[in-house]
Parts: C-alpha cells; sequence; structure tokens
C-alpha cells in the first residue's frame, strides 16, 4: 500500500534541471512531503519539506498541486555528484504515531 | 559530514551472539531514531526516542532492544537474531519528534545475519 508513487528511473544531462515527480494521491491534509536522497552505501541525506506551498533551499525547489496529489522536486542544475535515489516521502499519521514513510524511489543518473 | 555517527559501519553476527549498534548525534537534537533497510524495501521505521524517552515502537520483535542514556547517544541491542533481520540499520535525529520536522540520517551499520 504505496503512499508514494515515482517513476524508477531518470537520466539527467549534466547543468540541466532535473524534475523529479511524486503522486501522493491519498496524503491528508497535515502530512508533509519529504525528499531525501540517498548516494549509494550512505545515509539517507534530507533536501527539502512543505506542506502547502512551493519551497525552495539551496539545494533545490519543491513544488506542490494546489490538490496536494502531486509534487514535483527540482534540482535546477544538476551534477554528476546528484547522481542518488530519491525518496518522495509522506508523514503518515497511524494509530501507533507518526510514520516517516518511505516510497521505492527514482534512482537519477546525471549523464556527462 | 552529516553530525550522526554510527558504528560499526559492518557487522556479521551468528544468530546466537549479542551485539550491540551505537549511534552519536552533534547536533543538540532532540529525537532519535532507528531504521531497517531491507534490499529492494521501503524504510521500516524501528523506534523513536524523545529526550530519552521511547515514544514509538513499530512492533519490532524483543530480540531488538533499544537504549538511550541520554540525547545524544542511542543503542541498539541485538540478542539471537534470524537471518531476515540482515539488513542495513539507519539511526537519525531531528531536532523534535514532530510530524514537521526533517530528519538527519547516519550512513548505517551493515548487518549480517550467519
Amino acid at each position: 500500500d504505496a503512499k508514494t508513487t515515482q517513476p524508477p528511473s531518470m537520466d539527467c544531462a549534466e547543468g540541466r534541471a532535473a524534475n523529479l515527480p511524486c503522486n501522493h494521491s491519498t496524503i491528508s491534509g497535515n502530512e508533509y512531503v519529504y525528499w531525501y536522497r540517498q548516494i549509494h552505501s550512505q545515509g539517507p541525506q534530507y533536501i527539502i519539506h512543505g506542506l502547502k506551498n512551493n519551497e525552495t533551499n539551496e539545494m533545490a525547489s519543491l513544488i506542490i498541486t494546489e490538490d496536494r496529489k502531486s509534487s514535483t522536486l527540482i534540482l535546477p542544475h544538476a551534477t554528476l555528484r546528484d547522481t542518488a535515489v530519491y525518496y518522495c516521502i509522506v508523514r503518515v499519521e497511524l494509530s501507533t504515531g507518526n510514520q516517516f514513510y518511505f516510497g521505492t524511489g527514482t534512482s537519477l543518473t546525471v549523464i556527462p | 559530514e552529516t553530525g550522526v555517527t554510527q558504528t560499526p559501519r559492518h557487522l556479521v553476527m551468528g544468530m546466537t551472539n549479542k551485539k550491540s549498534l551505537k549511534c552519536e548525534q552533534h547536533l543538540g537534537h532532540n529525537a532519535m531514531y532507528w531504521y531497517k533497510q531491507s534490499a529492494k524495501k521501503p524504510l521500516e521505521l524501528m523506534f523513536v526516542y524523545s529526550l530519552e524517552e521511547r515514544v514509538e515502537n513499530n512492533s519490532v520483535p524483543s530480540r531488538f532492544s533499544p537504549e538511550c542514556p541520554n540525547s545524544s547517544h542511542l543503542f541498539l541491542h541485538l540478542h539471537t537474531l534470524q537471518p531476515e533481520d540482515s539488513a542495513l540499520y539507519l539511526c537519525a535525529s531531528s531536532q523534535e519528534a514532530e510530524l514537521n520536522q526533517p530528519q538527519h540520517f547516519g550512513d548505517g551499520t551493515r548487518l549480517s545475519i550467519l
């Protein structure tokens, strides 16, 4: 029962913008959307998060649709070091508490 | 450098052994987490501690026993594990154990059960 749906893989040319989509059609009103990435053999790295409004930081921009059922992570100028698996996550409220639920992710390859 | 350090990086143990995983965070955070990442599966939350008090236990078998002696250190004690427990175990921390807090992860301990 996936909370998020992402394409399994994408390629992006170095220096171009990488646009990574995510569907989260069952998201509830107070559940945040997070993006993390995991470079091989390392722990997940926080990128950005948001609730309703678009967000931007030094790493990326997050665009959330008005109905909140999908979002896009934008890496404005992809570099080779951005090659990683990118996870779109929804923080789900369970009866036992809140769970930070990772989906299966998108493997992004930045091509020279 | 993530501010969250896990040791050891790799651990191989038999099913009858007792071992412990260690996590230390240098970020001044109040919440710490243990996750399990099995091959080709989403990350699974195991335990959440807030100010050294366990606030979540997601139906984890008793052969995994967490310990949080202070807000900077978190341990996972392992006893009589099964082969299916082989996985990457990740520790994370956040400022508070709140819905809108980003979590900072360590690089994990790769555990193999023989």
